[in-house]
Parts: structure tokens; C-alpha cells; sequence
């Protein structure tokens, strides 16, 4: 089955360290997404990318950092100077350069630090 | 700027109709989006509206115009399970998803 997998789904950690997510497609898109959702509030983008080796800044890149180095895989490292990391973490994907650009989520990281 | 305006909340009856609203401003417009997400899940998609007009997809319809900046989901036939929050998304002129808030509909027995 085709689809967007986010692991871990729950991840706890202590303030001052770096933490990655992973997320992981077999979907064939070329273009992957990083957004941040807090409560009561829309997704936030974090990080795009619409090419392998190629990633852009999104809205709130700051304190966050991705790599491409392979078309399945982004994957989005929370940094010591993100100030609130604490939040849903949300992984997409979608086709890019068509007409239509559904994207397709990931089940998720809730990540808490303390 | 860019901004999305929706209702943040809505209770509805179980096997009625409810209609949530959307406007919306963007630097350019390529097509907006409705999105389903239950709590504490990924969004889902629901349906995509480019050109003016009602997209009728099931129990679930999508209207757009774009000359007002406007669409609305229209969701018949409320069932408990469609309690979630209903998101609103129109693509920008570099094909960015802007989101709003969202919208909790909460359906009642």
C-alpha cells in the first residue's frame, strides 16, 4: 500500500537536545512538506522541498533543519534554538509541476519537551 | 497579507445538513482545498474547487467563488463520525497551501 509514514507517533524529550523525525513516502511525489500545528491554530509550514537535494524555508524555518537526499525520505531535525518545540508535527507530500496538488499527510508526531 | 477566516466552532444535529463557511485573501489563487482532520489525526482530504461553482462529492459538497473570496462545505445527512475540525485551504500563486484555523463541528445525537 502506498502511503506517508511519520515515526516515532509520540516522542519526549529534555530541553537542549536535538531530535529528529522521520518521515518516509512511497508514494513517488517529488515534492515533501514540514508543518508544525499547535492548538487553535492552522498548519504552520516549517520546511519544503520540491526536489531531491533541494529544500526551501517555510514560514517558521527558524531553530529547524531537513535534508533531501533521497525522494522518499525527509526527514526534520528540531534544533536546541527552536524556543517551543513542543506541538504536532505533521509530514506531507504531494505531485508537483501538474495541475492538481493534493497533498497527503502522515499520521503524525506529537512531540513534548521538557 | 494572506488570511483565512472561518467559524471556529459549530453544533449540529445528527442527520442534518450544516454549511461551514471559508473566506479567504491571497497573493494569487490556484484552487482551494477542504480538508477533514479528527483529533489528534492528519488532515484528510475532502475536496478541491478551482473554478467557480458547487463540487458535490457524496454527502459532502464544496462551493467556490472566487470573485468574493468565498467557498463553503456543505455536509448532509450529519452522521456522529463526521464530528472533527473541517480546514480550509486555498493554494497561493507558489502553490503553498495557506490554512486556516479550522473549524470543530460537533454533532449531537
Amino acid at each position: 500500500d502506498g502511503g506517508i509514514t511519520q515515526s516515532p507517533k509520540y516522542l519526549f524529550r529534555k530541553e537542549g537536545q536535538n531530535v529528529t523525525l522521520s518521515c518516509e513516502q512511497n508514494l513517488n511525489h517529488d515534492a515533501m512538506y514540514w508543518y508544525r500545528q499547535d492548538p487553535g491554530q492552522g498548519l504552520r509550514l516549517i520546511y519544503y522541498s520540491q526536489i531531491v537535494n533541494d529544500f526551501q524555508k517555510g514560514d517558521i524555518a527558524e531553530g529547524y533543519s531537513v535534508s533531501r537526499e533521497k525522494k522518499e525520505s525527509f526527514p526534520l531535525t528540531v534544533t536546541s534554538a527552536q524556543k517551543n518545540p513542543t506541538a504536532f508535527y505533521l509530514c506531507a507530500s504531494s505531485t508537483f509541476g501538474g495541475q492538481y496538488y493534493e497533498q497527503y499527510f502522515g499520521p503524525g508526531t506529537r512531540l513534548t519537551v521538557t | 497579507g494572506q488570511n483565512i477566516d472561518q467559524p471556529t466552532e459549530m453544533t449540529a444535529t445528527e442527520g442534518a445538513i450544516v454549511q461551514i463557511n471559508c473566506t479567504y485573501q491571497t497573493s494569487g489563487f490556484n484552487g482551494l482545498f477542504w480538508y477533514q482532520q479528527h483529533a489528534g489525526e492528519a488532515p484528510t482530504f475532502l475536496s478541491y474547487n478551482v473554478l467557480d461553482g458547487l463540487e458535490e462529492k457524496g454527502r459532502f459538497s464544496s462551493f467556490l467563488s472566487r470573485s468574493k473570496g468565498y467557498s463553503y462545505l456543505l455536509l448532509k445527512e450529519l452522521q456522529m463520525k463526521d464530528s472533527a475540525s473541517y480546514l480550509c485551504a486555498p493554494m497561493d500563486s507558489n502553490y503553498q497551501l495557506i490554512w486556516g484555523a479550522g473549524t470543530k463541528l460537533i454533532i449531537k445525537p
